[in-house]
């Protein structure tokens, strides 16, 4: 199986802040790697596909990028909508695993 | 619009059985697959197993293989996630999602609102 490791497990940032997650894949996956953002209670949200594709509706603070074993998501100003879990999810092999996530918290 | 829409919330006993559904709507059932996640609580996303209601084509993550059966009725645009002999340790929120495609690339695009499986031993 691929494993996926996401990078921290968690993060404390203000309003404003410029963030970056990254993610690692145990293998090459070239771009197929998605980012989804949960929030407490609800069910994910996709926001980005393909490594750099902006999911129909998603705010362009968001971005992707990356390719074979590393990724990163990149929030540019974050929002307090913003404070969330983020989870990587590779699409590579058939077993399209998840990252651990990665909680987003307000300073 | 589309929409999946999951069944209820479940309260069962350890050793009982159950079948979870998810509704699609929207959009042509029998085209895209549907993907099952599972939850623990104050747990990450674990892909279960992914359906391709066209033909019913299933794929099992190895960690629930023989553990749980996904399955689809194109009839009724639903499909569904079943347990034989639940046990405490089944206890989660479960998500069905579909599966959208961009070149060779797959993603779930959209989520039911999850069905919470509350088991007691």
């Amino acid at each position: 199986d691929i494993q996926m490791t996401q990078s921290p497990s968690s993060l404390s940032a203000s309003v404003g802040d410029r963030v970056t997650i990254t993610c690692r894949a145990s293998q090459s996956i070239s771009v197929y790697l998605n980012w989804y953002q949960q929030t407490p209670g609800k069910a994910p949200k996709l926001l980005i596909y393909a490594a750099s594709s902006l999911q129909s509706g998603v705010p362009s603070r968001f971005s992707g990028s990356g390719s074979g074993t590393d990724f990163t998501l990149t929030i540019s100003s974050l929002q307090p909508e913003d404070f969330a879990t983020y989870y990587c999810q590779q699409s590579y092999s058939t077993l399209y695993t998840f990252g651990q996530g990665t909680n987003l918290e307000i300073k | 619009e589309v929409q999946l829409v999951q069944s209820g919330a479940e309260v069962k006993k350890s050793g009982e059985s159950l079948k979870i559904s998810c509704k699609g709507s929207g959009y042509s059932f029998t085209n895209y697959w549907i993907g099952w996640v599972r939850q623990m609580p104050g747990k990450g996303l674990e892909w279960m197993g992914i359906i391709y209601p066209g033909d019913s084509n299933t794929r099992y993550s190895p960690s629930f293989q023989g553990q749980v059966t996904i399955s689809a009725d194109k009839s009724i645009s639903t499909a569904y996630l079943q347990w034989s002999s639940l046990k405490a340790s089944d206890t989660a929120m479960f998500y069905c999602a579909r599966s959208d495609q961009y070149y060779d690339s797959s993603f779930f695009d959209y989520w039911g609102q999850g069905t919470l499986v509350t088991v007691s031993s």
